[in-house]
């Protein structure tokens, strides 16, 4: 079975303090991905990256930045946190390739900024 | 750019009742769409996929069908139980070319299966 491990569940953080939010994949796969996910707004892209040292914006990059040193490891990093950053963060991964690829959850992390 | 619109946002039924869930998307240039269900507090799992050269996918107890040039999609969930409860997502993925792989989301529906 696929596994996309983020290391943190929970998370409380102060604002203006540097957080980074880790993920792993366990299948080798190529693309990797930062949602956030906020009631009434749904999932929206953060970053993505599709090989190591690769990254692209998705919708919403204003406030974050990315890491991919390694192919199973993505990171997330808020360089200075703010409230308005207190969500549910999904990071997710998926085999390079067209229509036939299923993308793989992790279990998300929640981070509240105080 | 890509919208995705979910009908209805919630959902109760009786156990034991068949459902069904809408999809609808704008921009029908797709290259598949899937279909999502997320648990309280628990990441996504995927459920089905179908491609945009498919009409529809079934596993077990669901159906998912897809009309790509009218922009809809629908979960067909037969005999519903009460762990079929959860958010149901769906997501369709652009014809943008590349080795990328990026999804746009409806914001679900929450269905609710009463014992």
């Amino acid at each position: 079975d696929v596994k996309v491990t983020q290391s943190s569940r929970y998370l409380v953080k102060r604002t203006g303090e540097k957080v980074f939010l880790e993920c792993v994949q366990d299948m080798d796969h190529e693309n990797m991905f930062w949602y956030r996910q906020d009631p009434g707004l749904g999932l929206r892209l953060i970053y993505f990256s599709y090989d190591v040292k690769m990254k692209e914006k998705g919708d919403i990059p204003e406030g974050y930045s990315v890491s991919r040193e390694k192919k199973e490891r993505f990171s997330l990093i808020l360089e200075s946190a703010s409230t308005n950053q207190t969500s549910m963060y999904l990071c997710a991964s998926s085999p390079q390739g067209a229509s036939g690829n299923t993308i793989y959850f992790g279990e998300g992390s929640w981070l509240t900024v105080v | 750019k890509q919208e995705v619109t979910q009908i209805p946002a919630a959902l109760s039924v009786p156990e034991g009742e068949n459902l069904v869930l809408n999809c609808s998307f704008t921009d029908s240039a797709i290259y598949n769409l899937q279909w999502f269900r997320q648990d309280p507090g628990k990441g996504l799992t995927s459920l089905l996929l179908i491609q945009s050269s498919q009409r529809e996918q079934t596993s077990g107890r669901l159906n998912a069908s897809l009309d790509k040039s009218s922009g809809r999609s629908t979960l067909y969930i037969a005999a519903s139980q009460p762990g079929d409860s959860a958010t149901y997502l769906c997501a369709v993925r652009g014809e943008s070319g590349g080795s990328n792989y990026k999804l746009t989301f409806g914001k679900g529906t929450l269905l609710t299966v009463n014992p």
